[in-house]
């Protein structure tokens, strides 16, 4: 009964560094979504994996890479990480786009200095 | 381009009292609409999840109704709880293909209940 997790959980980062979020999901989805949450910002989608294989820019992917390893793995990679990115990072998945829900992690809690 | 609205941001009100969240959106080409509930520190829970073919889905003191044609949606909790106090978060997916079909939130209501 995993359904999403998400390491780590908490990390600090100084400005420059790099690192990668990592994700799984044990519930046979296809496809699978990196949002950040930011005061007043609400959630917004970095970039998601419609299916095994492919990956697409969201609404604010500056900053960021991402790999769908396989299908249940989808990390997000910090090349070189900037104060602006001090934010909540949630993993999410679902059965496919469109029609179904979605399923969350607990998120990982990024604080760049 | 889908944008999803939440009233109030905030609402405090005494236990047992019936109350009604509000979730707005601007697109009606939608596949689907979830309500989720985040407690402080943590991720999103799924509360219910509603089709675009239904009106409604009920689970426990939840009740969260859906008119597609006017682009509202409400989530209903019935004789509240402290332990209902959290944000309680709003999202649509479009029938779009491609990033239409992502899902889309609102910024979320913020909910107290006093004892």
């Amino acid at each position: 009964n995993a359904g999403v997790t998400q390491t780590p959980k908490f990390q600090v980062l100084k400005t420059g560094q790099s690192m990668t979020l990592q994700c799984a999901q044990d519930m046979n989805h296809n496809s699978m979504y990196w949002y950040r949450q930011d005061p007043g910002m609400g959630l917004r989608l970095i970039y998601y994996s419609a299916s095994e294989g492919t990956t697409d820019k969201g609404e604010v992917p500056n900053g960021y890479n991402v790999s769908r390893l396989n299908k249940r793995e989808f990390s997000l990679r910090l090349e070189s990480a900037a104060p602006s990115q001090t934010s909540v990072y949630f993993c999410a998945s679902s059965g496919g786009p469109g029609p179904y829900g979605y399923t969350f992690g607990s998120g990982t809690r990024l604080t760049v200095v | 381009k889908q944008e999803v609205t939440q009233i109030p941001a905030a609402l405090s009100v005494p236990e047992g009292e019936n109350l009604v969240l509000n979730c707005s959106f601007t697109d009606s080409a939608i596949y689907n609409l979830q309500w989720f509930r985040q407690d402080p520190g943590k991720g999103l829970t799924s509360l219910l999840l509603i089709q675009s073919s239904q009106r409604e889905q009920t689970s426990g003191r939840l009740n969260a109704s859906l008119d597609k044609s006017s682009g509202r949606s409400t989530l209903y909790i019935a004789a509240s709880q402290p332990g209902d106090s959290a944000t309680y978060l709003c999202a649509v997916s479009g029938l779009g293909g491609g990033s239409q079909g992502n899902l889309i939130f609102g910024k979320g209501t913020k909910l107290s209940v006093k004892p």
